[in-house]
């Protein structure tokens, strides 16, 4: 069955410091892995995606994460945080069953620092 | 091009009272989904529909819970006889034919007294 675990209920830095959201998953096949953010009282907005190619995806505001086959991880990175990226954050893997719903982990609160 | 629409964005209601909770998906997405998020929990899947098609169910409940989305007009996830365990945010979210990410609405948060 396919899963996803963010082994972090929360990650606290510094603004300017770099950050890391920890993503594993488990798949059979090829995973297709997408993170998203949400903010208090709203909806997930989509930040990045993998599907093939390099291993290394960039995404909105500055996100990037990088695909590791060998470890099963996808963490989110970016390079210099902001007070603003305060929010909870969401891996999740696209179910091989083809239907499209993705299984999403419990979720990492991401809380930046002045 | 507007986004995902969910209404109500609020909903309160009593134990053993109808809710009913409606979502557009993005134009020219025909692919939805239904999501639940409880307090300090992640997303459970609850069901994926296609225009007039429940393609996976596995996730909804087996009692009181229904989906529909009808040849026109926005899909419908309907909870019978709520009780207080129902208590939480349902989001809708949509795709084009070939999916890659879902996209989300603002969610439908659910206070049942």
């Amino acid at each position: 069955a396919q899963s996803v675990a963010q082994p972090e209920d929360q990650v606290n830095v510094a603004e300017g410091n770099p950050l890391t959201v920890k993503c594993t998953y488990s798949v059979s096949g090829n995973p297709y892995l997408f993170w998203y953010v949400q903010y208090p009282n709203r909806g997930l907005q989509f930040l990045l995606k993998y599907i093939t190619g390099d291993n290394l995806v960039k995404g909105s505001y500055g996100f990037e994460a990088e695909f590791n086959k060998s470890q099963t991880s996808f963490h989110l990175k970016k390079p210099s945080a902001l007070v603003s990226d305060s929010a909870l954050y969401f891996c999740a893997v696209r179910h091989t069953s083809n239907t499209g719903k993705l299984i999403f982990g419990q979720g990492t609160t991401l809380q930046v620092k002045p | 091009n507007a986004g995902v629409m969910q209404n109500p964005r609020h909903l309160v209601r009593r134990r053993g009272q109808e809710a009913r909770l409606r979502c557009s998906p993005m134009k020219g997405h025909s692919h939805v989904y239904w999501y639940r998020q409880l307090p300090e929990e992640g997303l459970k899947f609850m069901v994926y529909l296609q225009k007039e098609n429940i393609i996976d169910e596995s996730g909804m409940p087996k009692e009181r819970f229904s989906a529909e989305f009808p040849k026109e007009g926005p899909s419908i996830l309907r909870i019978q006889q709520v009780v207080r365990g129902d208590s939480a945010a349902y989001f809708c979210a949509s795709s084009p034919p070939f999916p890659g990410e879902l996209f989300f609405g603002e969610g439908s948060r659910l206070t049942v007294l």
